[in-house]
């Protein structure tokens, strides 16, 4: 059964410091993995897609990494901001017939003064 | 472009009701997407669109959800009749293509089902 597991669930760090949050999926036949993140009340914004080649994507502060051999991923924010805490999901899809999504449960990073 | 805008924001209903929730996709996007989001399931899709034609409705989670894309810029989301545990965040997306391209999220309809 494709799942995706997302660690840890909730997460609550200093501004300015650095975290990493953790996506391990089981989806097979791997296609891409996305990083959204989700402001409260607000709908999911795209971060990332990494394909089965790509080891390492940034977007500014935010850099994921994907190990498709440990089917790992993890998504780094830098120098943490007041405007970073949000929700962050991680998607995986599956490359057979149609447009398989499975999703994280996501992690809920507050950042703190 | 204004994005993908979704309306009502918020919805109440009593059960039994019929509930609809209307989307309009960024002009140009092939694919169009409804999703659901709850605390404990997390996002779930329901159904995707392209160039209007349903193409999975695996998510649908009964009879009692319907969806219809009957032009590019329009889809609905119907649930009749609507019972207290569709009450969630209903978000719809599009994007140009599928597989890699990027989905592009509306604001979403909070509906409580009382």
């Amino acid at each position: 059964k494709n799942q995706v597991e997302q660690s840890p669930q909730s997460l609550i760090i200093l501004e300015g410091k650095n975290c990493t949050l953790q996506c391990n999926y089981t989806v097979s036949p791997f296609s891409n993995l996305r990083w959204y993140k989700q402001d409260t009340g607000r709908g999911p914004v795209s971060l990332t897609i990494m394909t089965f080649s790509e080891n390492t994507k940034s977007n500014g502060r935010y850099t994921a990494t994907l190990d498709a051999d440990t089917k790992q991923s993890s998504l780094h924010i830098t120098a943490s901001q007041l405007s970073d805490s949000a929700s962050y999901i991680c998607v995986v899809s599956a490359s057979n017939s149609g447009y398989a999504l499975n999703f994280g449960k996501g992690t809920s990073l507050l950042v703190t003064p | 472009d204004a994005g993908v805008i979704q309306s009502p924001r918020h919805e109440v209903t009593e059960m039994g009701q019929e509930v609809t929730l209307r989307c309009k996709p960024i002009s140009g996007h092939d694919y169009l997407f409804w999703y659901r989001q709850t605390m404990m399931r997390g996002l779930e899709l329901l159904i995707y669109f392209n160039n209007n034609v349903p193409i999975d409705d695996s998510g649908m989670p009964e009879d009692r959800f319907s969806a219809k894309m009957p032009n590019a810029s329009f889809s609905t989301l119907k649930i009749q009749p609507s019972e207290p545990r569709d009450s969630a965040v209903y978000f719809c997306a599009s994007s140009l293509g599928w597989g890699g391209d990027e989905q592009y999220f509306g604001p979403g309809t909070r509906l409580t089902v009382t």
